[in-house]
């Protein structure tokens, strides 16, 4: 019972350098999303996804993109990383929207 | 702007006292409202939800949260803590998808 699965778990990035996460739910949900989470901020929303070939605009949006090529995988993209981006990241799924959210056990990642 | 706020940052308690975790909102109409619990290291799991109805929800592990619409709050309780509670715990609201918002999260402590 894997649920919400997330790769990698830990990162370091050199300023600059780009890189891919991946988030795989084997629940069959329709929604995906993807967070960062920092302290004493709570989560905050990137992007996220309402079926299969779908994705919109989250609350912090920028500097981050995704996709979504098959419903059970959602892919958080950073393109140019930077130091504003070492965060831990959460992907969640649910059925519907505003709705019970499964997460992922996060990825920490560090841009130096 | 919509928004959560929960006002305790770190939060001690001896086990077997209660708890009451503070959780105020801020929306234009009566939100969607969640308590999630983290475990270090891991993502976050639904203690419990309201969406109408009955103002006192049960959850799991015991825990319970009163909706009361004149202090915009939905504070989180239970009346005997478990060494087991120890945790960050995070509020959330909203009424879409993309206007979700979590609080900041409250650290609880449990002392033997």
């Amino acid at each position: 019972n894997a649920g919400v699965t997330q790769t990698p778990k830990f990162r370091v990035l050199k300023t600059g350098q780009s890189m891919t996460l991946l988030c795989a739910q084997d629940m069959n949900h329709e929604y995906m999303y993807w967070y960062r989470q920092d302290p004493g901020m709570g989560l905050r929303l990137i992007h996220y996804s309402v079926g299969e070939g779908t994705t919109a605009k989250g609350e912090v949006p920028d500097g981050y993109n995704v996709s979504r090529l098959k419903k059970q995988n959602f892919l958080l993209g950073l393109e140019s990383a930077a130091p504003s981006q070492t965060s831990v990241y959460f992907c969640a799924s649910s059925e519907q929207g505003v709705t019970e959210a499964f997460f992922g056990q996060g990825t920490r990642l560090t841009v130096v | 702007a919509q928004s959560v706020t929960q006002p305790d940052i770190h939060i001690t308690v001896s086990e077997g006292a209660s708890l009451e975790l503070r959780c105020n909102y801020s929306y234009g109409a009566t939100p969607y409202l969640f308590w999630y619990v983290q475990s270090p290291g891991q993502g976050l799991q639904l203690l419990l939800k309201y969406f109408s109805g009955d103002t006192l929800v049960q959850g799991i592990k015991g825990f319970e949260a009163e909706f009361k619409r004149s202090q915009s709050s939905f504070n989180l309780r239970k009346p005997s803590v478990h060494w087991s509670d120890a945790a960050e715990y995070f509020c959330a609201g909203g009424g879409t998808v993309n206007d979700m918002r979590f609080g900041a999260g409250t650290r609880l402590t449990v002392k033997p």
